[in-house]
């Protein structure tokens, strides 16, 4: 069935480093969507990307789709504490509205 | 989101209890969905639902059973609890004008 894999599936930084976590379909999506899950909190939908190669960003976050529209990416600028958190990327299951959750990729950050 | 409860938050039971997880919605939002959440799993799909009185399974849909009589509700049971489903449940909502997912505060397991 499809997949939606992650990686790194933790990452460390000290605070004012840059993190990148990377998302991969087996399948072509029609959309992208990134999560992020506070410690002890729910998910909270961040950002959908649509277009073959789109780029969108939310201050010093930078996220991506691929030109295939089989990956993405999600950029943090000089980190900070507020950052911490469980990154998750999603794709939809065919043309359902069941969406397929990437393992995430957890962020801590060093003061 | 404040448009979506859970209840209990947290919940201890033993091994072959019946547990039943209530998720709710103010809104009146066709598709709903119930995740467990466990370390190195990440976020997997139980049950679904596309409107009242339907529902389909998921990824994991074993030992659970769902319900949606109304709109607004979508039950998860547990019919015999056993300690595997020991987790964090997570409801969620999908606005029709898109497929984000709304999730509500979700519902700390604990079977003995």
């Amino acid at each position: 069935g499809q997949q939606v894999m992650q990686i790194p599936q933790y990452q460390h930084v000290q605070e004012g480093e840059d993190f990148t976590t990377y998302c991969n379909s087996s399948t072509t999506l029609s959309n992208i969507q990134w999560y992020k899950q506070r410690p002890g909190g729910h998910p909270v939908f961040l950002i959908q990307l649509v277009k073959s190669g789109e780029v969108k960003k939310q201050k010093r976050l930078t996220f991506q789709f691929g030109e295939a529209k089989k990956n993405s990416s999600l950029h943090i600028t000089a980190t900070q504490t507020t950052d911490v958190g469980t990154y998750f990327c999603a794709g939809p299951q065919g043309g359902s509205e069941k969406l397929v959750f990437g393992k995430g990729t957890k962020l801590t950050v060093n003061p | 989101d404040a448009g979506i409860t859970q209840s209990p938050r947290y919940k201890i039971t033993e091994t072959g209890r019946q547990v039943t997880l209530m998720c709710h919605q103010t809104w009146s939002h066709s598709y709903m969905f119930w995740y467990r959440q466990d370390l190195g799993h990440g976020l997997r799909l139980i049950y679904y639902s596309a409107a009242a009185d339907i529902t389909d399974k998921g990824e994991v849909p074993d030992g659970y059973v769902v319900s949606r009589s109304k709109t607004e509700n979508f039950p998860l049971t547990l019919e015999s609890a056993t300690r595997s489903q020991t987790s964090v449940y997570f409801c969620a909502v999908t606005p029709p004008s898109n497929n984000e997912q709304f999730f509500g505060p979700g519902t700390r397991l604990t079977v003995l």
